[in-house]
């Protein structure tokens, strides 16, 4: 199977200043992984992924980093906007399943 | 294009009575998954489905829930007898395969049942 945790459950950030998301995983076979944001009453919204043969993939205002070596992922939002408000949460993929972490929750400061 | 579409999105039951909560998935989707979601955790798999088959329902409960995906028409996920414990957001994804390539997930709006 697989374990995917955040390391901070909340995240509080000024506008304007970048965020960091972090998450680990377990298995080391996982070789696909997506960030999702959840916003409140709404589902997860995709909004970037990566595959295990890759370190880093950008978006728009969003990065993300793959550590293989330390099985850690990282989400990076670029001049966080209030919009940005949400609970983001990574899902790793190993063989059939996707296996979720319980989520950050970002606030962001006007 | 549409997204996956669920209905309803909240659903009140009273214990013991049945729910059925529907899912339709992004055009040109033919793999769903169900997840169920309770508040501060994270979305636990219950069942994956491709048309007509079931392919995975390892993370469903064995008695009262079950799933399908006919030729035609949603997705369901049935669940008889509910208990106040069945009280969670149940999420749908659907991807357009499970290969490399076409595993991605996308979500539904959720359907919140509250089981009184």
């Amino acid at each position: 199977g697989e374990s995917v945790g955040l390391h901070l459950p909340t995240l509080s950030v000024q506008e304007g200043d970048n965020s960091i998301i972090n998450c680990a995983y377990s298995n080391s076979a996982s070789d696909y992984f997506i960030w999702y944001k959840q916003e409140s009453g709404k589902g997860p919204q995709f909004i970037i992924d990566i595959r295990s043969n890759m370190d880093k993939r950008q978006g728009q205002r969003v990065t993300v980093l793959l550590n293989k070596t330390v099985k850690h992922l990282s989400l990076q939002i670029a001049a966080t906007q209030p919009g940005d408000s949400a609970v983001y949460f990574c899902a790793a993929n190993t063989g059939n399943q996707f296996y979720f972490g319980t989520g950050t929750s970002l606030t962001v400061i006007p | 294009n549409a997204g996956v579409m669920q209905n309803p999105r909240h659903l009140v039951r009273r214990r013991g009575q049945e729910a059925r909560l529907r899912c339709s998935p992004m055009k040109g989707h033919s793999h769903v998954y169900w997840y169920r979601q309770l508040p501060e955790e994270g979305l636990k798999f219950m069942v994956y489905l491709q048309k007509e088959n079931i392919i995975d329902e390892s993370g469903m409960p064995k008695e009262r829930f079950s799933a399908e995906f006919p030729k035609e028409g949603p997705s369901i996920l049935r669940i008889q007898q509910v208990v106040r414990g069945d009280s969670a957001a149940y999420f749908c994804a659907s991807s357009p395969g499970m290969v490399a390539g076409q595993e991605t997930q996308y979500f539904g709006p959720g359907t919140r049942l509250l089981v009184l």
